[in-house]
């Protein structure tokens, strides 16, 4: 079985540019979640998703937004990037909400905006 | 104060050492408790997964929760250098809808 796929894996982008980010569950799974991972830390969460529905927001600016699609693929959208937005962003996968089950990751998008 | 605070390491320890792992979190609402392994520049990889306090078993690895001291540990008993990595814990209440994550102990396991 496929597990969660991401892509792009690496992108460079300019500041001030708008990046998309793409991510599809693994088969029967409904929920997807968005994390930030800066060098050094653990992941910050930034959303969650259920059946196409937001059921969550992290601490994260406006300029982050987030959308599932019908088939529970999901997309992160950042605008207006600043040099801060580095990090690798990853994205989970679970039955359900997080709580009361397992949430796989997938390798992640290594984002540079220099 | 951090929801889950982890101590960064790092952590070297020899081939065959007992390893421990440990978090500690101020969230009572808390109340499934995952840990994840992340390699270098990877996504986190579920290693184990428990509910409540009391210990799970899986191989090598074992998982700890005391809940009336909101702490969290990870054995790694007959430790070998392929588990070199970072690892995570997060916890995360029930019903809830994110992982809560520690900054991650990264170990490594010498020859």
């Amino acid at each position: 079985d496929a597990g969660v796929t991401q892509s792009p894996t690496h992108l460079i982008k300019t500041r001030g540019q708008q990046v998309t980010l793409r991510c599809s569950p693994i088969s029967g799974h409904k929920s997807v979640s968005w994390y930030q991972q800066v060098l050094g830390q653990g992941p910050q969460f930034i959303f969650q998703y259920y059946e196409k529905e937001e059921r969550g927001r992290g601490n994260f600016p406006d300029r982050f937004s987030a959308r599932q699609f019908p088939n529970y693929s999901s997309e992160l959208n950042v605008n207006a990037l600043l040099l801060g937005d580095s990090a690798l962003y990853l994205c989970a996968s679970s039955l359900r909400t997080v709580g009361g089950t397992e949430a796989f990751f997938g390798q992640g998008t290594r984002l540079t905006v220099v | 104060q951090k929801e889950v605070e982890q101590d960064p390491g790092p952590l070297s320890v020899p081939e065959g050492a007992i390893v421990s792992l440990n978090c500690t979190y101020s969230n009572s609402a808390f109340q499934y408790f995952m840990w994840y392994r992340q390699y270098s520049r990877k996504g986190p990889e579920l290693l184990m997964y428990t509910y409540s306090s009391g210990n799970k078993e899986d191989g090598r690895f074992t998982a700890q929760v005391d809940k009336s001291s909101k702490y969290i540990s990870l054995f790694i008993r007959d430790s070998q250098p392929s588990d070199s990595a970072t690892y995570l814990c997060a916890p995360v209440t029930g019903g809830g809808n994110k992982l809560t994550f520690g900054t991650g102990t990264q170990l490594k396991v010498e020859l």
